[in-house]
């Protein structure tokens, strides 16, 4: 069965710096990987996927996630953050079953002070 | 865009109530899952249906049931709630194909249960 880490718990960055959010997975076959976000009172959205091909994947709101299968890791990135990004940022990787579920990580709260 | 929605976003209910939480999508999607989160925690899957009236259990289904008579909508139901289930619940749906990139979980706005 596949699980996910995600070491961090918070992560606290000033507005504007950058922010990499780490992501291991544990998985027998190729992976297939998300980044959520959950902002304050919401459910979750996709900020970007990998199932195949180029490495580096390009999501939405600025955001960036890499792929290194040496690693077991897709950690997600951002240039400059802003305050409106602070949320809970959720990695999984799937699957099982024909409809491929995936696992969650237990989710990184990301805090911007300004 | 796809549209999951979950009729009751707060609730209190008392210990040994029938609790309902239902869960609608308006996109014709196949699969449909209900999450419960909790701090610390993450995500874990309850229940999830892959057609309509099939059922599977996920990792916690203890003390939870379902249903899904139509297509579009699926049902969380908590026989006789306690405590310990006070949470956040998130529906969610995805569609059957991978190769459309069906992985793709698009999720409600999550109904917040409290079981006094």
């Amino acid at each position: 069965a596949q699980s996910v880490t995600q070491p961090d718990i918070h992560i606290t960055v000033s507005e504007g710096a950058s922010l990499e959010l780490r992501c291991n997975y544990s998985y027998g076959a190729t992976p297939y990987l998300f980044w959520y976000v959950q902002s304050p009172g919401q459910g979750l959205q996709l900020l970007l996927k990998y199932f195949s091909g180029d490495t580096l994947v390009q999501g939405i709101k600025g955001f960036e996630a890499e792929f290194k299968r040496s690693q077991s890791s897709f950690n997600l990135r951002k240039p400059s953050v802003h305050w409106s990004d602070a949320a809970e940022y959720f990695c999984a990787v799937g699957a099982r079953g024909g409809s491929y579920i995936p696992t969650f990580g237990r989710g990184t709260s990301l805090i911007v002070h300004p | 865009d796809v549209k999951v929605t979950q009729s009751s976003r707060y609730l209190v209910k008392r210990t040994g109530e029938k609790v309902f939480l239902e869960c609608v999508q308006d996109m014709d999607h196949e699969n449909m899952f209900w999450y419960r989160q909790d701090p610390g925690l993450g995500l874990r899957l309850i229940y999830f249906s892959y057609d309509v009236k099939m059922k599977e259990k996920g990792d916690i289904p203890e003390g939870y049931s379902v249903s899904r008579e139509k297509k579009e909508r699926f049902s969380l139901i908590l026989e006789s709630a306690s405590t310990n289930q006070t949470s956040m619940y998130l529906c969610a749906s995805s569609t059957g194909t991978f190769s459309s990139g069906a992985n793709v979980l698009t999720f409600g706005a999550g109904s917040r249960l409290t079981v006094l």
